[in-house]
């Protein structure tokens, strides 16, 4: 089945540096990949969507330069944290879809990293 | 925009009874899909279930099924013969609009 690496999984690091997420589809190709965070008993929320060549789409009260996303090619996306604060601990998760276009397609998540800032 | 309620936030089950997990959604839209997933403590997002609204049959995966009734919005998710390893948070999810939505889940508890 479809696999999804997330990279790394843990990150402990200080205040003011920035942060480097990987987000790879192992066995597809990717148009889309998506960034969610998610805090501790809570539900996942999308934070972007991703899209191979072009710029990322940020839901409303994310920001982007905080948040910057590439995703260079077809099974490589990255998210970077930009001068990471205590704040920005949380738990990140990627996900990708096929490149078909179906809806039905499920998005396929990675194991996600948690970042903590101290 | 589009919203998913799940209205249970914690569930318990006897080990090899049945249990149902209730999800509603609201939306406008009359293409979309409906998905549940699952995250156990290791915190990975895994497939349980899916759902296309076009298809009045409902869904199912050996011993998970769903209840979709579309005229009501809703999105209900049965596990029979429940087993130690179905403890996890469940998450009820909408596709549309190229957006995947989730429900704030509900904490299921197998009881041995």
């Amino acid at each position: 089945g479809a696999v999804v690496s997330q990279h790394p999984s843990r990150v402990i690091c200080k205040s003011g540096t920035s942060v480097k997420i990987e987000c790879r589809s192992l066995d597809f190709q990717a148009t889309t990949m998506f960034w969610y965070r998610q805090f501790p008993k809570q539900s996942l929320m999308l934070m972007a969507t991703s899209n191979e060549g072009s710029k990322a789409t940020y839901e409303q009260g994310v920001e982007k330069d905080k948040f910057l996303i590439n995703h260079a090619s077809l099974t490589l996306s990255t998210l970077t944290v930009t001068s990471a604060h205590p704040e920005d601990s949380s738990f990140y998760i990627c996900s990708a879809r096929m490149e078909d276009r179906s809806k039905n397609q499920p998005q396929h998540f990675g194991d996600g990293t948690r970042l903590s800032i101290l | 925009a589009q919203t998913v309620t799940q209205s249970q936030p914690e569930m318990s089950v006897q080990e090899a009874e049945t249990v149902t997990l209730s999800c509603t959604y609201d939306t406008s839209e009359s293409d979309y899909y409906l998905f549940w997933y699952k995250q156990p403590p290791s915190r990975q997002m895994i497939l349980v279930i899916r759902q296309e609204a076009y298809k009045q049959q409902n869904a199912t995966e050996n011993r998970f099924s769903v209840n979709f009734q579309k005229a009501a919005k809703s999105f209900s998710l049965k596990i029979s013969d429940s087993q130690l390893g179905d403890a996890a948070m469940y998450f009820c999810s909408y596709f549309g609009n190229e957006k995947l939505t989730f429900g704030t889940g509900t904490r299921l508890t197998i009881i041995p």
